[in-house]
């Protein structure tokens, strides 16, 4: 199994300003995924982050608003842009074991105020 | 696309007592993984159990096993002996069988089950 670390846990924030979350693997992985989870929601995805090359975003999310970086194999940040109240979620990250099924991290709970 | 649905939003049992939480889900693959995960209120996902579509044999993790009926697209799963700390949201999720960027994992809508004590 895979431990995964994010920071910050949680953080409020003003609406338009930006926020990085950081994700840390404890070993080397070649993708990473990263959710959001919205008040009382589901897990949608957000992207899907390979180290060394631009990440694939789903249908919704768009790289002006959710930048991702993954400059190594054990590390990846999500950067939610000129938030509005509607970004109010847990962002998870998560990467997959060897049996396909996915390790999470802890999540970061944002509040946009 | 790849659906999941949980029709139970949420669920009770009393402790001790067996519950089973219902997914169905549809895809026109033939192979495909399946997995429940819980997430209690520390908001932690937790990986519950994982089935392989290409296995017939129902997946088992102690108290916790799964019906798997790939031919009605159906993955249930059965808590036996519920304790306290079952209580959590459960979610079901599908993963396609091609890795990369398609390794995400498809989710349900979750149930949200209570254990009385």
């Amino acid at each position: 199994s895979a431990v995964i670390s994010q920071k910050p846990s949680r953080d409020i924030c003003q609406r338009g300003t930006s926020l990085t979350i950081q994700c840390q693997v404890d070993s080397q992985v070649t993708m990473m995924f990263w959710y959001r989870q919205q008040p009382g929601q589901s897990l949608t995805l957000i992207a899907t982050a390979n180290q060394g090359s631009e990440a694939t975003y789903e249908s919704g999310f768009v790289i002006d608003k959710f930048p991702i970086s993954r400059p190594n194999l054990t590390f990846s940040t999500l950067t939610v842009s000129n938030m509005s109240p509607e970004d109010s979620s847990i962002y998870l990250c998560s990467v997959e074991g060897q049996r396909t099924e996915q390790y999470f991290g802890p999540g970061t709970r944002l509040t946009v105020t | 696309a790849q659906t999941v649905t949980q029709s139970q939003p949420e669920m009770s049992v009393q402790e001790a007592e067996t519950v089973t939480l219902s997914c169905t889900y549809d895809t026109s693959e033939s192979d495909y993984y399946l997995f429940w995960y819980k997430q209690p209120p520390s908001r932690q996902m937790i990986l519950v159990i994982r089935q392989e579509a290409y296995k017939q044999q129902n997946a088992t993790e102690n108290r916790f096993s799964v019906n798997f009926q790939k031919a009605a697209k159906s993955f249930s799963l059965k808590i036996s002996d519920s304790q306290l700390g079952d209580a959590a949201m459960y979610f079901c999720a599908y993963r396609s069988p091609y890795g990369g960027s398609q390794g995400n994992l498809i989710f349900g809508k979750g149930t949200k089950l209570s254990v009385k004590p």
